[in-house]
């Protein structure tokens, strides 16, 4: 079975940091494109960072670029997101998920794992 | 960068319903469209990509159209399992950013 499984979420106080993991499983890491997903509480769902294959490209929506970072270890079939300076307005639930290829050209998010709550608060 | 609008922002229909939601992007984006189902406390899932393609396994009472700048996203016969909330997504730019619209939330009337 195709799984994602994210950990890391919990409380923090602004300023600081939060790294989360997510293990994947049932299927060869390696291969796909993956992501960072956030929803912000009872909020629409935001892109935060893709990460290529071989991790040599990484891309960030603008309001956490420079705070956080996007990784990955294939041989670990692990994807993290560290995330530094971390503000109110980055709390959310933080979704892992998988990006794949259609008919060559168009690109999907096809695999979700179910979420790792971050709060950012005093 | 690429906004994307949905309209209506919430619907109240019925079973048996035909229903659908529209998406606009600020730019033409050809067919780089997607469109994600969440229903409440879930993950989203892939509906439909490139705009009109079916997800495999997602019913064929969901279907897509559109291109350019303006998408629609059609359920046939609304069913009890289709209460939930729907968003569209553009790929146009991939991979540097990816923006997905407010999401349509469809309730029961």
């Amino acid at each position: 079975e195709v799984q994602l499984v994210e950990s890391g979420g919990g409380l923090v106080q602004p300023g600081g940091s939060l790294r989360l993991s997510c293990a994947a499983s049932g299927f060869t890491l390696s291969t796909f494109w993956m992501t960072w997903v956030r929803q912000a509480p009872g909020k629409g769902l935001e892109w935060v960072a893709n990460i290529k294959q071989n991790g040599d490209e990484k891309y960030y929506v603008d309001s956490v670029r420079g705070r956080f970072t996007i990784s990955r270890d294939n041989a670990q079939n692990s994807l993290f997101l560290q995330m530094n300076s971390l503000r109110a307005e980055d709390t959310a639930l933080y979704y892992c998920a998988r990006g794949d290829i259609f008919s060559g050209y168009y690109h999907a998010i096809d695999v979700w794992g179910q979420g790792t709550t971050v709060t950012v608060s005093s | 960068d690429i906004q994307m609008t949905q309209s209506p922002s919430s619907l109240s229909a019925s079973v048996g319903d035909r229903v659908t939601i529209t998406c606009r992007a600020s730019q033409s984006i050809a067919t780089y469209l997607n469109w994600y189902q969440q229903r409440p406390g879930k993950a989203p899932k892939l509906l439909i990509y490139a705009a009109s393609s079916l997800q495999s396994e997602v019913p064929p009472r969901f279907s897509g159209s559109g291109s350019g700048t303006d998408f629609t996203l059609t359920i046939s016969s609304l069913q009890p399992e289709d209460f939930a909330t729907y968003y569209c997504q553009e790929s146009y730019n991939t991979p540097e950013s990816w923006t997905f619209g407010q999401g349509t939330k469809v309730e029961i009337q």
